[in-house]
């Protein structure tokens, strides 16, 4: 258990449609970051919260957006879905994160949440 | 740009075969490198990590070296068991904290 939380663990949706994915950060830790995993591009960052603030952003689609909370919880929201976002989506925390001189420090992924696209 | 390059799986060993799964990399600079595992329908592990050149991370009889020359991050084992069955990625981290993973390669432990 790496004390990465996130909800629901399963979630089957249609077309058009918006889904709030949620994730806790162990205990601690300042940042969180959002992957999605999907067979055709593998692993691909999202995007990055440090402390509230957005910190980094990758291969994100402007109909998602996501925020993080001052309990330091973090919510993806993924709208007018289309079938191609079906996918395993991650979310991983780390105890830094804020991009300063330092080598960047350990992500503790949290088991993921599966959407279906239908 | 920064980028990850894994061997393609899947590879199937039998137990107590020396594993090899090759990891190389693209980069400016001194990333950090690590080895992520995914068992089967879980989240991924940080399995072990190396911080500069000549590194040596290691976990569970898992090694790697991290190797500047080569560009290099090769994952190794001396003898695998059923239990290691599962996926690897590599992955490639600098200071603004997001990774850059590898496809993930399939390993498959056969008794």
């Amino acid at each position: 258990d790496s004390g990465v939380t996130q909800t629901p663990k399963h979630l089957i949706t249609a077309t058009g449609q918006r889904v709030t994915l949620r994730c806790s950060p162990r205990s601690g830790d300042l940042s969180v970051y959002w992957y999605q995993q999907s067979l055709d591009q593998g692993l691909q960052f999202l995007i990055q919260y440090y402390n509230g603030e957005e910190r980094a952003k990758g291969n994100i689609l402007e109909r998602f957006s996501a925020q993080q909370f001052p309990d330091l919880h973090s919510e993806l929201n993924l709208s007018s879905l289309e079938l191609g976002d079906s996918a395993l989506y991650f979310c991983a925390s780390s105890v830094d994160g804020s991009g300063g001189a330092g080598k960047p420090y350990e992500q503790y992924f949290g088991p993921g949440t599966r959407l279906t696209v239908t | 740009g920064n980028s990850v390059t894994q061997m393609e799986g899947p590879v199937t060993l039998s137990e107590e075969a020396f594993l090899t799964i090759n990891c190389t990399y693209t980069a400016t600079g001194y990333p950090s490198l690590f080895w992520y595992v995914q068992y089967p329908g879980e989240g991924l592990q940080l399995l072990l990590k190396a911080t500069k050149a000549d590194d040596k991370g290691s976990n569970k009889g898992f090694e790697a070296t991290y190797r500047k020359e080569t560009t290099s991050f090769h994952l190794e084992k001396g003898s695998v068991q059923v239990s290691d069955s599962a996926v690897y990625f590599c992955a490639l981290g600098r200071n603004t904290g997001k990774l850059i993973f590898g496809q993930g390669t399939t390993l498959q432990v056969k008794p």
